[in-house]
């Protein structure tokens, strides 16, 4: 099946830097979506993005579906954005079943 | 931002009890997802429904199972709990649509004693 690595696996930040998680995969995708998990559990879908670029607030993602990766920036960080980010793809073909990533831990210092 | 709920947040169990995780959303979607997360870990899909009565197993095997009478509702049975089970029980939903994107519930964290 489809292996989605991603990079780097932890991240320390001061509060107001910027960074850049990215999202490798293994195979054609049809659906590439971001998720940020907080640190009480809760998963929020911060992007669908199979191709392209999308914006949104401080955070806006990238995905160059032949070459197979995806990049998530994350600009003028806050304690606030601390948590796990989640990369998860939909191999082409296949029915809508997302393979997570192993997750990019972040944490923000004051 | 989505609707979508599941109960108990947390529970303890003893071995051998039967489980029911409850999870319902009230937005119409067709698709529903349960995922286990193990603490630290990436989310493994357990099962997936594609409408009423449809239910199919996920990449990761597991003892639990699914059912789908009505659209809102996705439940998850556990018919004897084990240590084993012990761990984050996450519902998702998406539209059928081009645009599936997926709205996941606050999870269950399971464990059992």
């Amino acid at each position: 099946g489809i292996q989605v690595e991603q990079s780097p696996p932890d991240l320390i930040l001061q509060e107001g830097a910027n960074s850049t998680l990215r999202c490798n995969f293994s195979d054609s995708v049809n659906n590439l979506q971001w998720f940020h998990q907080n640190p009480w559990g809760q998963l929020i879908n911060l992007f669908y993005i199979p191709s392209g670029t999308k914006q949104n607030g401080r955070l806006s993602a990238t995905t160059v579906a032949t070459e197979r990766y995806s990049l998530l920036y994350i600009s003028s960080s806050q304690t606030t954005d601390s948590g796990v980010y989640f990369c998860a793809v939909g191999e082409d073909g296949a029915t809508n079943k997302l393979i997570f990533g192993t997750g990019t831990l972040l944490a923000v210092q004051p | 931002e989505a609707d979508i709920y599941q109960t108990p947040r947390y529970l303890v169990i003893g071995t051998g009890k039967k489980i029911t995780l409850e999870c319902s959303q009230t937005m119409g979607h067709d698709k529903m997802y349960w995922y286990q997360q193990d603490p630290g870990m990436e989310l493994h899909l357990i099962h997936y429904s594609y409408g009423v009565n449809s239910t199919e197993k996920g990449d990761l095997s597991s003892e639990s199972t699914v059912s789908r009478i009505r659209t809102e509702h996705f439940p998850l049975t556990l018919e004897s709990a084990r240590p084993s089970h012990t761990s984050q029980y996450l519902c998702a939903s998406s539209e059928t649509d081009y645009n599936e994107k997926l709205f996941f519930g606050s999870g269950t964290q399971l464990s059992v004693l």
